[in-house]
């Protein structure tokens, strides 16, 4: 089983959806966690931040992390073709020298 | 900020040849680097783990001989990919600790490198 584990996809909604990407974790010494969003033949890129539990919102996107069921979520209001890429969650425990373990990505198309 | 960047972006090379990739912290001081290799369609596969001024860590399974790592300041470090292979073909991309998220275990990531061996 592996530590992080996230559906590949892929997920095509409409222009204006909500889209919820989630990924399931099995370490409870998790603390620290991340999604990244990576365009084709790009470098992922820093999108949300959260340590511990709750939630946190940076425009349209909004991150939950829900430590008691090991699971974390992202949510994508007004969903624009801009956001088509591929979203990979991530996470650490803090006590690797700064290594995370990322999900598989789930890659996302919104059409208009 | 938090700006990384790459260099270079795509190369071709022939086999038995050495490659290298730099990895450069633009704004900021980097405690930690990581280097990463992804094939289409797939996650990130860390190789190894480098700190300024110290020797890299290097993933299970990942030849330390052949992926030569050398962090020589708080904003460069540069991979080496030595007698490259076909099957050394990859996506490889780079990613930073910036000192002031100390603890956190952000990284921010370069744009990546498209290596290809003929």
């Amino acid at each position: 089983q592996k530590e992080v584990e996230q559906d590949p996809g892929p997920l095509s909604v409409p222009e204006g959806a909500i889209v919820s990407l989630n990924c399931t974790y099995s370490n409870s010494a998790f603390q620290y966690f991340m999604w990244y969003r990576q365009y084709s033949r790009k470098g992922p890129e820093l999108l949300m931040y959260t340590y511990s539990s709750g939630n946190k919102e940076d425009g349209r996107f909004t991150a939950q992390v829900d430590k008691s069921s090991k699971y974390i979520s992202l949510f994508i209001r007004d969903s624009q073709p801009s956001d088509s890429a591929t979203y990979l969650c991530a996470m650490s425990a803090g006590s690797q020298g700064g290594k995370l373990i990322f999900g598989q990505g789930t890659e996302l198309s919104v059409k208009p | 900020g938090a700006v990384v960047s790459q260099h270079p972006s795509r190369v071709i090379c022939k086999s038995g040849t050495s490659v290298k990739i730099e990895c450069r912290s633009l704004d900021f001081q980097a405690t930690t680097m990581f280097w990463y290799r992804q094939f289409p369609k797939q996650s990130l596969m860390l190789m190894a783990t480098s700190n300024e001024g110290s020797k890299a860590t290097y993933e299970q399974g990942v030849e330390k001989d052949k992926f030569l790592i050398n962090h020589a300041s708080l904003t460069l470090s540069t991979l080496t990919v030595t007698s490259a292979h076909p099957e050394d073909s990859s996506f490889y991309i780079c990613s930073a600790s910036d000192l002031r998220d100390w603890g956190t275990d952000t990284q921010y990531f370069g744009p990546g490198t498209r290596l290809t061996v003929l």
